[in-house]
């Protein structure tokens, strides 16, 4: 069984442009999490997606926004870049909805703004 | 802003050595205390999921117990290997949202 996909595993941006990154969760998980971890911190709450609808978002600015599509694959778009949004970006998937099962991460994609 | 706290940042502990790990996260409204250990250049697997106070659970060398009204949780390593060499993170479950610490860095040498 394929685990969570994520792309690209890089990315280089400048300041001021956009990103988006790609998640393919695990077949049959229907939630979507994003995370950030930005250099010497902790894993940061982004977004969270289930059946096609964001149900929570951290503390972080509108232009991160994302989507869910029918196949409960995940982008997440960073608009307008900032030098501190350099991080790796990882996302994760679970079969149950919420937070109430084990989450399944893949193995991130890093931006690098410029 | 919730805090959740681990130590310690890192350790290094030789072959066969026993260790343990806290993490501390405020025990109000908590649902459940997620360990997941995350190996260098992996994604985080997860190790135990933990709801009830008292909690212990174990995987091989590795358990952990919570105390959810005083909010802390222990994670053990019996007689370490280096391929234990990871970083292991908590993350204790606020509604649907998981708040994660910054982990504790273990190296194992041989």
């Amino acid at each position: 069984e394929a685990g969570v996909t994520q792309s690209p595993t890089h990315l280089i941006k400048t300041r001021g442009q956009q990103a988006t990154l790609r998640c393919s969760p695990i077949s049959g998980h229907t939630s979507v999490y994003w995370y950030q971890q930005a250099l010497g911190l902790g894993l940061q709450f982004l977004l969270w997606y289930d059946e096609g609808e964001e149900r929570n978002r951290g503390n972080f600015p509108p232009r991160f926004s994302g989507r869910q599509f029918p196949n409960y694959s995940s982008e997440l778009n960073v608009n307008a870049l900032e030098l501190e949004d350099s991080a790796l970006y990882l996302c994760a998937s679970s079969l149950v909805q919420g937070n109430t099962g084990e989450l399944f991460f893949g193995e991130g994609s890093r931006l690098t703004v410029l | 802003i919730l805090n959740v706290e681990q130590s310690p940042q890192s350790l290094h502990v030789q072959e066969g050595d026993s260790t343990n790990f806290t993490c501390s996260f405020p025990s109000s409204n908590f649902y459940a205390l997620h360990w997941y250990r995350w190996e260098t250049a992996k994604s985080p697997e997860a190790l135990f999921v933990m709801t009830l106070n008292g909690d212990e659970k174990k995987k091989g060398r590795i358990s952990a117990t919570l105390n959810t009204k005083e909010g802390y949780s222990y994670l053990y390593i019996k007689g370490s290997q280096p391929e234990d060499s990871a970083t292991y993170l908590c993350a204790p479950e606020y509604g649907n949202k998981l708040v994660f610490g910054a982990g504790t860095i273990l190296r194992v040498k041989s």
